[in-house]
Parts: structure tokens; C-alpha cells; sequence
């Protein structure tokens, strides 16, 4: 069972560039969302999705695009990456429905953006 | 608004030393509680969760953690601490609206003694 499945593990950018984080469950969970995590701020949500057409935005959306066509994927976009950007990002995903649900995590994806 | 508060950035304890990390939640309700671990390089592994019921509930790893309503306080406890427990943990609340957002804290890095 692959469960959250993020590409890539390890990505540096140029300041302007753009790029797609992937994210991909196969828990057929409803609920999907984006978090970044910098020391000693713990994890800030992004960008959150209720479900396939839906998505809103979390504390910190500034800079990133999300769109969720499917149950199963929610990529996160940078459309000109920052140095501000520069994190570990994590996606993951929970069962609706559920209010103690909990929240299982992908593996992150490690950004530097130069 | 909700926020989640974990007091101590850094905690040194020796092996076989019990060990409480402190959480403290600010909600207008009864959250649902949880707490994750997250050891270098990996995602975030889910500990224990509460809802309502017993106040104290068990976890993986032989950890436990206590909800006190009267202090708005989930902390997370364990008995003998091992060396592979070093890591980072995180307290998070789950809100209890359509959102299905988890708040979580700075979280606690966690050193383990010899």
C-alpha cells in the first residue's frame, strides 16, 4: 500500500523558476492539503482541498498555485520560486467524514531555491 | 482562532528517564487532539489521537497523553525513555468544522542521553 506519494525528494531552483510538486494517494481520501515546514515554525498549511474541484487556501497561500482534478492527486504549484520558498514540503491526506481522522503524511519534498 | 501551543523548542533527557512534552490548544470547543513524531529525513507518523472518552490514551511506542479540559492540555508522556525516540514531535488539533484542517504546533525536538 503506497499510501501519499510525493516527487521529488530533492529539487533546487533558480529565483523565477517555475515547478510542479506532485503529490498522489491511494487511500481514496476526500481530503488533501499542503503544508511547508521551516525550523521552529512547525508545519503551516498552504493550500487544502475538501475533495476533486475544490480547494481553499491555508494560513500561508502566497506564492503557490493548487488545482485538484482528481481524488487522487493534489500538485502544488510555484509559479516564480523565492528564495522565501525555500522549505520542506509536505503533503497529506485524510478520510472526511471522520472528525479524529488522522492525517497521513508523504515523505516530503525537500526545495532550495537559489 | 485556533493555534496550538508546544513550550519547549528542545528537550535532553537520558535513556531510561521519563519524559512529558507539553501541548497546550486554544479552541472554542473540544478539539480532536493528536500527536505525530517525526524522526530526520521522514514524514510524520501519528502517535496517538483523542476525541472524547477515557482522557488518557494509549499510543504507539508505549506513549501515552493526557487530555485535561481545564487546562486546555494534551501532554504527551512515556514512562522510559529509549535512545531510537529521539526526534521531533508535534502536537496538532483537528477542527471540528467542513474544513477538516489540522493545526499543528512548533513541535518539540526531542534528545536522548546515553
Amino acid at each position: 500500500n503506497a499510501g501519499v506519494t510525493q516527487t521529488p525528494k530533492f529539487q533546487v531552483l533558480k529565483t523565477g523558476q517555475s515547478m510542479t510538486l506532485q503529490c498522489a494517494q491511494d487511500m481514496n481520501h476526500e481530503y488533501m492539503s499542503w503544508y511547508r515546514q521551516d525550523p521552529g515554525m512547525g508545519l503551516r498549511l498552504i493550500h487544502y482541498s475538501v475533495g476533486a474541484g475544490i480547494t481553499d487556501q491555508g494560513e500561508v497561500p502566497n506564492g503557490y498555485n493548487v488545482s485538484r482534478s482528481t481524488t487522487e492527486d493534489f500538485p502544488l504549484r510555484l509559479l516564480s520560486a523565492a528564495p522565501s520558498q525555500t522549505s520542506v514540503y509536505f503533503c497529506a491526506s485524510r478520510q472526511t467524514g471522520v472528525g479524529n481522522s488522522p492525517l497521513h503524511f508523504g515523505n516530503g519534498t525537500r526545495l532550495t531555491v537559489t | 482562532a485556533q493555534s496550538v501551543t508546544q513550550p519547549d523548542i528542545h528537550i535532553t533527557v537520558s535513556e531510561g528517564a521519563s519524559l512529558e512534552l507539553r501541548c497546550n490548544y486554544s479552541y472554542g470547543a473540544t478539539p480532536y487532539l493528536f500527536w505525530y513524531v517525526q524522526s530526520p529525513g521522514q514524514g510524520l507518523q501519528l502517535l496517538l489521537k483523542y476525541f472524547s472518552g477515557d482522557t488518557l490514551v494509549q499510543g504507539i511506542k508505549g506513549f501515552e497523553a493526557e487530555f485535561k479540559r481545564s487546562q486546555s492540555s494534551f501532554n504527551l508522556r512515556k514512562p522510559s525513555v529509549h535512545w531510537s525516540d529521539a526526534a521531533e514531535y508535534f502536537c496538532a488539533v483537528g477542527l471540528m468544522d467542513s474544513s477538516y484542517k489540522l493545526i499543528f504546533g512548533s513541535g518539540t525536538r526531542l534528545l536522548v542521553r546515553p
